[in-house]
């Protein structure tokens, strides 16, 4: 079946780092792959999504490349602020009947000032 | 455009009681998936409506069950409410099957 790997944290940074956040996935066919953001109390909002390979999913400095050779996902963003400690989960879909979502387990990024 | 709303935020239950969530999706939307956070995981998926129509059920007993009305807005119901259902019940809409997924901000159930 389907599944997606994060890497273990959480992660601590100081504000301005970089961030890279790993996802490596196993799929049947060729999914959506997507990252998703949680901030405390809140629900999931998306973050970013590729559909196809080479793909790059971009939204708020956050940069993600669909890697087909490699199964991966990785998150990345160049100066991280204060304001970006969540939760981030990587997921994908399948393009069948449905487009359920299998998730990561989610890894918490802590950004100090 | 409103987003993706969510009732009752909290919600406290007792073993073996029954429990009903509520979901309006995004306007536009014909299609709800429903998906049970417990802490410190990610999401799993529970199953997805689609034109009042159950489109895909993941791995949960048949207690859990749903509905979508014509206007597409949803229910979760849990009958015989167990401990390990205490978590986020997370509803997301999208504008057809298979498109991307929008959440709305879950409601939190704890079952004592």
């Amino acid at each position: 079946g389907n599944s997606v790997t994060q890497m273990e944290g959480p992660v601590t940074l100081s504000e301005e780092a970089f961030l890279t956040i790993n996802c490596t996935y196993t799929a049947t066919g060729y999914p959506s792959l997507f990252w998703y953001v949680q901030y405390p109390g809140e629900g999931l909002q998306l973050l970013l999504k590729a559909t196809k390979a080479d793909d790059k999913g971009s939204n708020k400095g956050f940069e993600a490349t669909y890697r087909k050779e490699t199964t991966s996902f990785h998150l990345e963003k160049g100066s991280v602020q204060v304001s970006d400690s969540a939760v981030y989960f990587c997921a994908l879909s399948d393009l069948g009947a449905n487009s359920k979502l299998t998730f990561g387990k989610g890894i918490t990024l802590s950004v100090r000032p | 455009e409103t987003g993706v709303t969510q009732s009752p935020t909290h919600l406290i239950k007792t073993r073996g009681q029954q429990v009903t969530l509520r979901c309006s999706s995004q306007s536009g939307h014909n299609t709800v998936s429903w998906y049970q956070q417990a802490l410190g995981q990610g999401p799993q998926f529970i199953f997805q409506y689609y034109r009042e129509e159950e489109n895909g059920r993941g791995n949960f007993p048949p207690r859990f069950s749903g509905l979508q009305f014509p206007n597409y807005s949803s229910e979760l119901n849990v009958n015989a409410l167990e401990l390990d259902d205490s978590a986020l019940y997370l509803c997301a809409s999208s504008l057809e099957e298979a498109d991307t997924q929008y959440f709305g901000p879950g409601t939190r159930l704890t079952v004592l």
